[in-house]
């Protein structure tokens, strides 16, 4: 099993140009979520997923969108990146509500010039 | 708004000694508390978790010690190896739709050999 991946690992964006960060997990889980990383922030919630079908806002929604139209991947998009959005972005899924362990995916670095 | 502060932002602890981190939630819904560890480059992955059922979990060299009236909770690393050297960070959820974590904002231990 490959667990979580994320694709790509890194990108520069110019501001204002979209892009979409795609996570995958083969481990059949319910839940899945997108997460950034700042310095002295930790990791803050930005979108989940309960299902296949499903999203809803988490704790930073701004600028994102996103997109869980097959139970294995979950896609985050930005339809206009801003320096703001400069950040490590991790993808977590977690198996359902009956238990709480969420695996994380590797990151992706994505600079916003 | 920040539910859950941890500290300290950093630590250096010698080889063989005691690492703590503390964290003290404000939500008293929560009730599941997990530890993740970070390494450089990579995503967290959980340590150990607790539920506000039990005051104290341990497993192997680390320890969760929970204080409810508090609302605190901290980890342990009983005789602290390099190895050890990561981020921690502490995070708390409600059960309930989602599972979402609400994460600290990390702390850097470096364990000098």
């Amino acid at each position: 099993n490959a667990g979580v991946t994320q694709t790509p690992k890194f990108r520069v964006l110019k501001t204002g140009q979209s892009m979409t960060l795609l996570c995958a997990q083969d481990m059949n889980h319910e839940y899945m979520y997108w997460y950034r990383q700042d310095p002295g922030m930790g990791l803050r919630l930005i979108h989940y997923s309960v299902g296949e079908g499903t999203t809803a806002k988490g704790e930073v929604p701004d600028g994102y969108n996103v997109s869980r139209l097959k139970k294995q991947n979950f896609l985050l998009g930005l339809e206009s990146a801003a320096p703001s959005q400069t950040s490590v972005y991790f993808c977590a899924s977690c198996r359902d509500y009956s238990t709480d362990t969420q695996y994380f995916g590797p990151g992706t670095r994505l600079t916003v010039l | 708004q920040q539910q859950v502060k941890q500290s300290p932002q950093s630590l250096i602890v010698q080889k063989g000694g005691i690492s703590i981190i503390n964290c003290a939630y404000e939500n008293t819904a929560f009730d599941y508390f997990p530890w993740y560890q970070q390494f450089p480059g990579k995503g967290p992955a959980l340590l150990i978790a607790i539920r506000p059922d039990v005051s104290e979990k341990k497993e192997g060299r680390f320890t969760i010690s929970f204080n409810k009236s508090a609302k605190q909770f901290s980890l342990h690393i009983m005789d602290s190896q390099p190895g050890d050297s990561a981020t921690y960070f502490c995070a708390a959820s409600r059960s309930e739709y989602g599972n979402k974590l609400v994460f600290g904002a990390g702390t850097i231990l470096r364990v000098k050999s």
